[in-house]
């Protein structure tokens, strides 16, 4: 399974948002509604975000949003904040019963 | 609260082997399916390995197949993995985590970090 594909970096100002793009195959991202999300911290463990392409768990802020069109999943993060710096991560069910994360994404508060 | 502890984890020379524990508590282990992901040193997340609930069912990333093994002891609410044959290409920090809704993972632990080396 190859890696899916995020942008390196994104950037944005405090209030602004930001779109996070995770490219996939019809074997992965396409073909099922199970992408997560997930927002990592330098030296921390992952936190998930997002569940099932749109979904936030209790507790994660109504600023993170997902959705999904074709193989393309994406999360955007609305009134940036400082605290939303950290690294980002989408993952997809793929055929075989495996997962797949993607590339990642760093995500700078200027 | 949701704990995941991993253990296990250190030097082992190139073709050894190691046994990761990850032990959990606060909610009932035997209900959900429990995951390893792993992350090399600055690079992103790769998943290793899942298990269902009972243990009956297994799968692995095709780096790790047929090298790897992934176990649960619900009796003692603990998830392990076996790593034989172990190559430089190991070396990262191997999370536990727990998995909830359809393929998401809720609940990390703080990780264990495994370096194959001479």
């Amino acid at each position: 399974q190859s890696a899916l594909t995020q942008p390196a970096s994104v950037s944005g100002s405090p209030g602004q948002s930001v779109t996070i793009s995770c490219t996939g195959t019809s074997s992965d991202v396409g073909g099922y509604n199970y992408v997560s999300w997930y927002q990592q911290h330098p030296g921390k463990a992952p936190k998930l975000m997002i569940y099932e392409v749109s979904n936030r768990p209790s507790g994660v802020s109504n600023r993170f949003s997902g959705s999904k069109s074709g193989n393309t999943a994406s999360l955007t993060i609305s009134g940036l904040q400082g605290e939303d710096e950290a690294d980002y991560y989408c993952s997809s069910y793929a055929s075989s019963s495996s997962n797949v994360f993607g590339t990642g994404t760093k995500v700078t508060v200027l | 609260e949701v704990q995941l502890v991993e253990s296990g984890g250190g030097l082992v020379q190139p073709g050894g082997s190691l046994r990761l524990s990850c032990a959990a508590s606060g909610f009932t282990f035997s209900s959900y399916w429990m995951h390893w992901v792993r992350q090399a040193p600055g690079k992103g997340l790769v998943w290793v390995s899942h298990i269902n609930t009972d243990g009956s069912s297994t799968n692995y990333a095709d780096s790790v197949k047929g090298r790897f093994t992934i176990s649960r002891d619900n009796a003692k609410n603990t998830l392990y993995l076996q790593m034989n044959s172990l190559r430089a290409e190991d070396t990262a920090v191997y999370y536990c985590a727990r998995g909830r809704y359809y393929n998401a993972f809720d609940s990390w632990g703080q990780g264990t970090l495994v370096t194959v080396s001479s």
